[in-house]
């Protein structure tokens, strides 16, 4: 099993561009998250799908629309690019409520 | 005030070192509760599970204090491989998210 991937490993956009992160996950699980994390602010939920078919936001999702594509696959993306979106960004994956989340190793994002 | 909240350290300790961390949580709805270990600039990994009763693995131990809003994680006997941030980890009741602390930054010297 690969658990969660994650592409591309690094991104280097300029301001205005787009850019979909591609997340998959084949673990069979129901729950997906995206996740951004800063210096000094720990991981703050992007968007999050609870199940095939749905998708809620988190505490920040401007900025940024996702799709939960089929149960392994969630993607994040950045329709106009700004330097405030240079972060890390991490998806998650998740079988139900009162178990563990398992990370991907994240995509490093520097808008210019 | 945050809903999770953890102070950010970092702890310096030597080798052999007992260090403990605390963290309080704000939404007495809580259910789930965690421990996560970060290393740098890698992603987050379960460390451990929260049990009501407390439990322990190995040199970790975890507490939970309900009435307290309270969730600590003992280390024992450090080791210089347990250099890393440790991030306090809760999900409310009949939700989907996790809540995250900052996260405690630990670094163990020789």
């Amino acid at each position: 099993n690969a658990g969660v991937t994650q592409t591309p490993k690094f991104q280097v956009l300029k301001t205005g561009q787009s850019m979909t992160l591609q997340c998959a996950q084949d673990m069979n699980h129901n729950s997906m998250y995206w996740y951004r994390q800063d210096p000094g602010m720990g991981l703050r939920l992007i968007y999050y799908s609870a199940s095939e078919g749905t998708t809620d936001k988190g505490e920040v999702p401007n900025g940024y629309n996702v799709s939960r594509l089929n149960k392994r696959e969630f993607s994040l993306r950045l329709e106009s690019a700004a330097p405030s979106q240079t972060s890390v960004y991490f998806c998650a994956s998740r079988r139900g409520a009162s178990n563990e989340q398992f990370f991907g190793p994240g995509t490093r994002l520097t808008v210019l | 005030r945050k809903e999770v909240e953890q102070d950010p350290g970092p702890f310096n300790v030597p080798e052999g070192a007992t260090v403990a961390f605390n963290c309080t949580y704000s939404n007495s709805a809580s259910q789930s509760f965690f421990w996560y270990r970060q290393d740098c600039r890698k992603e987050p990994k379960l460390l451990m599970s929260v049990y009501s009763s407390g439990n322990e693995d190995g040199r970790f131990t975890a507490q939970l204090n309900r009435a307290s809003q309270y969730i600590s994680l003992l280390i024992r006997d450090s080791k210089l491989s347990d250099s890393a941030t440790y991030l306090c980890v809760v999900n409310m009741q009949n939700t989907d998210k996790l809540i995250f602390g900052t996260g405690t930054r630990l670094q163990v010297f020789p």
